[in-house]
């Protein structure tokens, strides 16, 4: 049972216009949604949070938006850069306090020049 | 700053032989998380510790067992193996008490099992 899915398992996007990732979950009880970013050889790295009670998050060229009543989250990365290119994973807890997280299986991203 | 370091990086056991992967955390960190990502799937949880307690677990069975010591580092014990325990497997650490920062966990690169 896959609470949380990417359903994209690629994206290719040219340097310097928008990359969309999305997210869709299963869970209502989610409290809290992440993005990690993950390249090979490396463990996944955090990059952007937002809690169920806000609809967006911004933080640089990395914007995390959320739709409580679709349940679904996407992560808007402006402009794309080559070194963007990495494995982006969604993830999900039901609670604030814990270090259980729900991942996604996945999107890998390439920005080409 | 040393993040989060795990050994062995790769290994190659057998069926029904046990493994034991280590993780020494984030300095200042306090809190070790185990995650499993099987090939094509995104990092599962098996369990956390803390305080040398075991505090979450995930839907894990008891073969896959875990200890922390007192200077926060932790191991992971997988007895029996089966085919399917091959997998990528990823420590993580945080700290309890900064839980402004909360579920933002620092990995490491992971250890690397095939069981053949």
């Amino acid at each position: 049972d896959q609470q949380v899915k990417q359903n994209s398992p690629s994206l290719s996007v040219q340097e310097g216009r928008i990359s969309i990732l999305n997210c869709d979950y299963t869970n209502s009880m989610f409290d809290y949604f992440l993005w990690y970013k993950k390249y090979p050889a490396e463990g996944p790295t955090f990059l952007i949070s937002i809690s169920s009670i806000k609809d967006k998050n911004e933080d640089g060229r990395f914007t995390v938006f959320l739709n409580k009543s679709a349940k679904h989250l996407s992560l808007h990365i402006v402009p794309s850069q080559p070194g963007d290119s990495a494995v982006y994973f969604c993830a999900a807890s039901l609670d604030y306090n814990t270090d259980k997280l729900i991942f996604g299986t996945g999107t890998r991203l390439q920005v080409f020049p | 700053d040393a993040g989060v370091t795990q050994s062995p990086t790769h290994l190659i056991k057998t069926r029904g032989q046990q493994v034991t992967l280590r993780c020494s955390p984030k300095s200042g960190h306090d809190t070790v998380s185990w995650y499993q990502q099987a090939l094509g799937q995104g990092p599962q949880f098996i369990f956390q510790y803390y305080e040398e307690e075991e505090r979450q677990r995930g839907n894990f069975p008891d073969r896959f067992s875990g200890h922390q010591f007192p200077n926060y580092s932790s191991e992971l014990n997988v007895n029996a193996l089966l085919l399917g325990d091959s997998a990528l497997y990823l420590c993580a650490s945080s700290l309890d008490l900064n839980r402004a920062g909360a579920n933002v966990l620092t990995f490491g690169a992971g250890s690397r099992l095939t069981v053949l």
